[in-house]
């Protein structure tokens, strides 16, 4: 069975303070590692694919990367309208579901 | 820029009762999806359509629920007999070929059962 663990749950920072968030999965076969962002009451931003370790991929202030293990979302000098909560996801070989992680709740305080 | 539109944003049934929540994937998208999620809970796959059937459903999506594609634009989800933990947002999601994975979200209906 597809798992996916997000850490930390939740996270503050001061705007322009730069970090990270994780994201651990176990699945069989990895089709792609997916990272999208939700604000309150809407639906899922798709933001980035991840299809192979030592991959990575860039958006403005984020940047995402991908282990055989494990994938990190990194801000850089992150703004309040950064705020949200941060989704991952992955896709086995053969499946057509989305398999989530809990997520993480960024706040960017001014 | 092409969304994915659901109606209702909000839709309150009683106990018992059919519900039917509607999308409207983007246009040329192939595969269509059906998700769920329990206020503060992950986001939780129910089914997905493609070449007019189901082509993966998840344990949650019992007998009790049914999806249709009724017209070129249309995709909809039924719920026959609403239960209390049936409460959740729906979204609907749409992707556009076999060889691009990543899918697209709508906005989601708020499904309260009383």
């Amino acid at each position: 069975e597809d798992q996916v663990t997000q850490s930390p749950e939740a996270l503050r920072l001061q705007e322009g303070e730069s970090s990270s968030l994780n994201c651990s999965y176990t699945v069989s076969g990895l089709r792609g590692l997916f990272w999208y962002r939700q604000d309150p009451g809407k639906g899922p931003e798709f933001l980035f694919t991840l299809y192979s370790a030592g991959e990575e991929k860039e958006k403005e202030r984020l940047k995402a990367t991908l282990t055989k293990k494990e994938s990190f979302l990194h801000i850089t000098a992150p703004k309040p309208e950064d705020s949200a909560t941060y989704l991952c996801a992955v896709k086995g070989f053969g499946n057509e579901k989305l398999t989530f992680g809990t997520g993480t709740r960024l706040t960017i305080i001014p | 820029e092409p969304e994915v539109t659901q109606t209702p944003s909000h839709q309150v049934t009683q106990m018992g009762q059919e519900v039917i929540l509607r999308c409207v994937p983007i246009s040329n998208h192939l595969y269509f999806y059906w998700y769920r999620q329990i206020l503060g809970q992950k986001v939780e796959f129910l089914v997905s359509f493609y070449n007019n059937e189901i082509s993966e459903k998840s344990e949650i999506f019992d007998d009790q629920f049914s999806v249709e594609r009724p017209d070129g634009s249309n995709f909809t989800l039924k719920i026959r007999s609403t239960k209390l933990e049936d409460s959740a947002m729906y979204f609907c999601a749409s992707r556009p070929t076999s060889v691009l994975d990543e899918q697209y979200f709508g906005p989601g209906t708020r499904l309260t059962v009383t």
